[in-house]
């Protein structure tokens, strides 16, 4: 089975502070997603990456950054976080892009901004 | 870029009827439309897909259909059973220029025992 892992399910910050999430998978995906979710608005798209140091800019990149360094790790990170980012962050992986594969979800991790 | 509306965002159902979620897309070039099930303190998780070659596809008690020209696919569950309750989303490929999935804003599925 595939697994997704996120290294913290709750987490609670202070306006303007750094903030990492990381996600790890097991199963040598190529590619790896950060999406937020809000009650009423659904997932979006923050980045994506599709290979190790490449990464692409989602739906609503602003205020993030993302760093992948090794294939099955990739980080989502608040530079300065701020009060509208508290959210529910999911990661995802899939095999390949261009056949339109089946996205794999970790179990998220709730954030919040005081 | 793509975009995606789900309707009703909310359904509740009796135990043993039938439950129908819609949703209707923009992009003419998408080519394929999963469903996925968040229960509570989850991440999403696949239900089932379909790509743009086929009209439907069934599995078990959970079928989707697709139309292209109307550009609307729909999820139907049958004979629904409290395990289904739930938020369901719909997705489709492309918009934002981005391959990430476009999402519905969800429904939550209510089975009335």
């Amino acid at each position: 089975d595939v697994k997704v892992t996120q290294s913290s399910r709750y987490l609670v910050k202070r306006t303007g502070e750094k903030v990492f999430l990381e996600c790890v998978q097991d199963m040598d995906h190529e590619n790896m997603f950060w999406y937020r979710q809000d009650p009423g608005l659904g997932l979006r798209l923050i980045y994506f990456s599709y290979d190790v140091k490449m990464k692409e800019k989602g739906d609503i990149p602003e205020g993030y950054s993302v760093s992948r360094e090794k294939k099955e790790r990739f980080s989502l990170i608040l530079e300065s976080a701020s009060t509208n980012q508290t959210s529910m962050y999911l990661c995802a992986s899939s095999y390949q892009i261009a056949a339109r594969e089946t996205q794999y979800f970790g179990p998220g991790t709730r954030l919040l901004v005081l | 870029g793509e975009n995606v509306e789900q309707h009703p965002s909310t359904l509740s159902v009796q135990e043993g009827d039938s439950a129908v979620i819609k949703c209707t897309y923009s992009d003419s070039a998408s080519n394929y439309f999963p469903w996925y099930k968040q229960e509570l303190g989850k991440g999403p998780q696949l239900i089932i897909d379909i790509r743009s070659n086929v009209g439907e596809k069934k599995d078990q008690r959970i079928a989707v259909t697709l139309n292209k020209t109307a550009k609307h696919f729909s999820l139907h569950i049958t004979e629904t059973q409290p395990e289904d309750s739930a938020v369901y989303f719909c997705a489709a490929t492309g918009g934002g220029g981005a391959d990430g999935l476009t999402f519905g804003k969800g429904t939550h599925l209510i089975i009335q025992p």
